[in-house]
């Protein structure tokens, strides 16, 4: 069955400064997405960004991008310069092509420092 | 542009009584829907998921059920509330044969 595992279960970082998260899944399977959501203290879940599985290149969305590591089942989360707004519980995604189900970590929630 | 809805955003109900979750998506057509619950602290469960009117699959056997009259909306519903059904709900889209979920503002509902 796959999983998916966010192993930190809060993380603080200094504002300005760059901080990871970690995630990692478990998955039989050769074709999937990854994602990464962050639910700010409003609850609405927003997409940070997303990876297809079948491309090499890290994704990236301005100060976030990921290093996603195929063969170790890694799909960690770099925030650079962090903002204050960046506080937040931060979710880890995965979903397979043509299923309808993602399947979500615990989430990682995030304390930025000013 | 696409939006999803969902109403109420806020409620508390006593044990027992029925509960109705509405969520409604506008800007498009024939989307995959789905019901989520997040428990305090915790991730997102999916409860029901559909990819069309009238289908409906369910992830965990409870008390809860959905239906979709419409193409774009989707109920969630129970007909008695347990102490256990509290927690956030949150509905989400997804454009067919599409893997990205776009979610809904949520509904925190409290059973007392």
């Amino acid at each position: 069955a796959q999983t998916v595992t966010q192993s930190q279960p809060e993380m603080s970082v200094q504002e300005a400064e760059t901080v990871t998260l970690s995630c990692t899944y478990d998955t039989s399977e050769s074709d999937y997405y990854l994602f990464w959501y962050k639910q700010p203290p409003s609850r609405q879940m927003i997409l940070v960004i997303r990876q297809e599985a079948y491309k090499q290149q890290n994704a990236t969305e301005n100060r976030f991008s990921v290093n996603f590591q195929k063969a170790a089942k890694s799909f960690s989360l770099k925030i650079s310069d962090s903002q204050l707004g960046d506080a937040a519980m931060y979710f880890c995604a995965y979903t397979t092509s043509g299923t309808y189900k993602y399947i979500f970590g615990t989430g990682t929630r995030l304390k930025v420092l000013a | 542009s696409q939006t999803i809805h969902q109403w109420p955003a806020t409620l508390v109900q006593p044990v027992g009584s029925p509960l109705s979750l509405e969520c409604t998506v506008e800007g498009t057509s024939n989307p995959n829907l789905y019901w989520y619950r997040q428990a305090a602290g915790r991730g997102l469960q999916l409860l029901f998921y559909s990819v069309g009117i009238g289908q409906i699959s369910s992830e965990v056997p409870q008390n809860l059920s959905a239906s979709r009259p419409q193409d774009r909306q989707f109920i969630l519903s129970s007909k008695k509330l347990l102490l256990s059904d509290s927690g956030f709900y949150l509905c989400a889209w997804s454009p067919p044969a599409y893997n990205e979920q776009f979610f809904g503002p949520g509904t925190r509902l409290t059973v007392l």
